[in-house]
């Protein structure tokens, strides 16, 4: 069964430039979540999605975060514009349904805000 | 706001000891808890989930406890390898929340 694929894996952009993350989750899976991770700290759920409805982005900061997922399966993730406090590592991961079931998650992509 | 801990925050043993890793809950209205391993410059692994009806999940050297009405979980890894060092994430799911992460257990197995 193949896992949860993300691209890129690195990304390194100047502040104020606009990025975007992609998210293939595993096949079946409703559930896809977007997670921020920060050197040092565990992950922070930022968006969580049911098929192609958002079910929670109470975490999400809207003035530059923005995420889709197109006829509920891959799903993108955009900053814009990036500051450098954004420097960290994104992780998507997918649940047959909802945080009831076992969460599997992607490599990554990591991002530097230089 | 659920909020989770894990202690210690690292930790270093000889190769062959058994050991214990600690995760604590604020909030007992949980539906499940998941651990996680994560290598360097890695995403994270699931190792086990526990489902808030259970007390216990078992995989191989890794054995996994749930006390809800407490708020703790501890995972146990068997005759520890050097292959286990990684950092050690736990997480609990509140249903239609997410998962809330600690910060991690950084675990180092001496050859």
């Amino acid at each position: 069964e193949a896992g949860v694929a993300q691209s890129p894996r690195y990304k390194i952009i100047e502040k104020r430039q606009s990025v975007a993350f992609w998210c293939n989750p595993i096949s079946g899976h409703a559930t896809l979540y977007w997670y921020q991770q920060i050197l040092g700290q565990g992950p922070k759920l930022l968006i969580q999605f049911q098929n192609n409805g958002v079910v929670d982005d109470s975490q999400l900061p809207k003035d530059r975060f923005s995420a889709e997922r197109l006829k509920g399966v891959d799903s993108t993730l955009k900053i814009q514009p990036a500051k450098l406090e954004d420097s960290a590592v994104y992780l998507c991961a997918s649940s047959l349904e909802s945080s009831y079931t076992e969460a599997f998650f992607g490599q990554g992509t990591r991002l530097t805000v230089v | 706001k659920q909020e989770v801990t894990q202690i210690p925050a690292a930790l270093s043993v000889p190769e062959g000891e058994n050991l214990v890793l600690n995760c604590s809950f604020t909030d007992s209205a949980i539906y499940n808890l998941q651990w996680f391993r994560q290598d360097p410059g890695k995403g994270l692994t699931s190792l086990l989930l526990i489902q808030s009806s259970q007390r216990e999940q078992t995989s191989g050297r890794l054995n996994a406890s749930l006390d809800k009405s407490s708020g703790r979980s501890t995972l146990y890894i068997a005759a520890s390898q050097p292959g286990d060092s990684a950092t050690y994430l736990c997480a609990v799911g509140g249903g239609a929340d997410g998962l809330t992460f600690g910060k991690g257990t950084h675990l180092i197995i001496q050859p």
